[in-house]
């Protein structure tokens, strides 16, 4: 059964920083493209950051451009969303999700539960 | 980024079939096939319905279909149920390494 498990979210202050986690289990890590998507509360989804299967090609919303990271360690089948400088509009369920195949633009066909991060003093 | 245009809410009574539509541009939806929904039941993370416009994953019931026209995209829901109750989410490829979710669409079985 394939199973993502986010971590690391929780309450921050403005300018802060948070790293989210991702452990993936059921499948092949490595042969998966891998995005982080979020949702704001009440509202809709808004993708953030696909990564390659391999880590070497990211992209970008451009609301968290030079401010997200997101990196994977295929080894450890994690995935990682590094999160600097937060603002409050940031503040979100944040998901990670797993591609149908190597594309970074494939289908989500199977997502985390979320994890909540909340930017506010 | 512009999010695509969904409904914020249809509705429909058992059995009865409902379409929620999702409109782009020649940019997303109309200049790609793939276009995809998502369910989601509150508290609960999404799940996908339909893929590449009109292709449903293994254990996704065939009263859900997908089709598109042009720049908007629709999904219909045949035979509608209590548990179809949710809220639905359009996705489009948009080219230069982007998509973009809808608005998404509040669906209530009365």
């Amino acid at each position: 059964e394939v199973q993502l498990l986010e971590s690391g979210g929780g309450l921050v202050q403005p300018g802060g920083s948070l790293r989210l986690s991702c452990a993936a289990s059921g499948f092949t890590f490595s042969s998966c493209a891998m995005s982080w998507v979020r949702q704001t509360p009440g509202k809709g989804l808004e993708w953030v950051s696909p990564i390659s299967r391999s880590g070497a090609t990211t992209y970008y919303a451009d609301s968290v451009q030079g401010r997200f990271t997101v990196s994977r360690d295929n080894s450890k089948n994690t995935l990682y969303l590094q999160m600097n400088d937060l603002r409050a509009e940031d503040t979100a369920v944040y998901y990670c999700a797993k591609a149908d195949g190597y594309n970074l633009w494939r289908p989500l066909d199977c997502w985390g539960q979320g994890t909540l991060v909340t930017v506010s003093s | 980024q512009s999010a695509l245009t969904q409904p914020a809410s249809v509705s429909g009574s058992p059995g009865q079939s409902i379409t929620i539509s999702c409109t782009g541009t020649s940019s997303d939806v109309g200049g790609y096939n793939y276009v995809s929904w998502y369910q989601q039941h509150p508290g609960k993370a999404p799940k996908l319905m339909i893929y590449d416009v009109t292709e449903r994953p293994s254990g996704v019931s065939n009263r859900f279909s997908g089709s598109k026209s042009g720049n908007t995209a629709s999904l219909t829901i045949s035979g509608l149920q209590a548990e179809d109750e949710a809220d639905y989410y359009c996705t489009s490829y948009r080219g230069s390494a982007t998509s973009v979710f809808g608005t998404g669409t509040k669906v209530t079985v009365l």
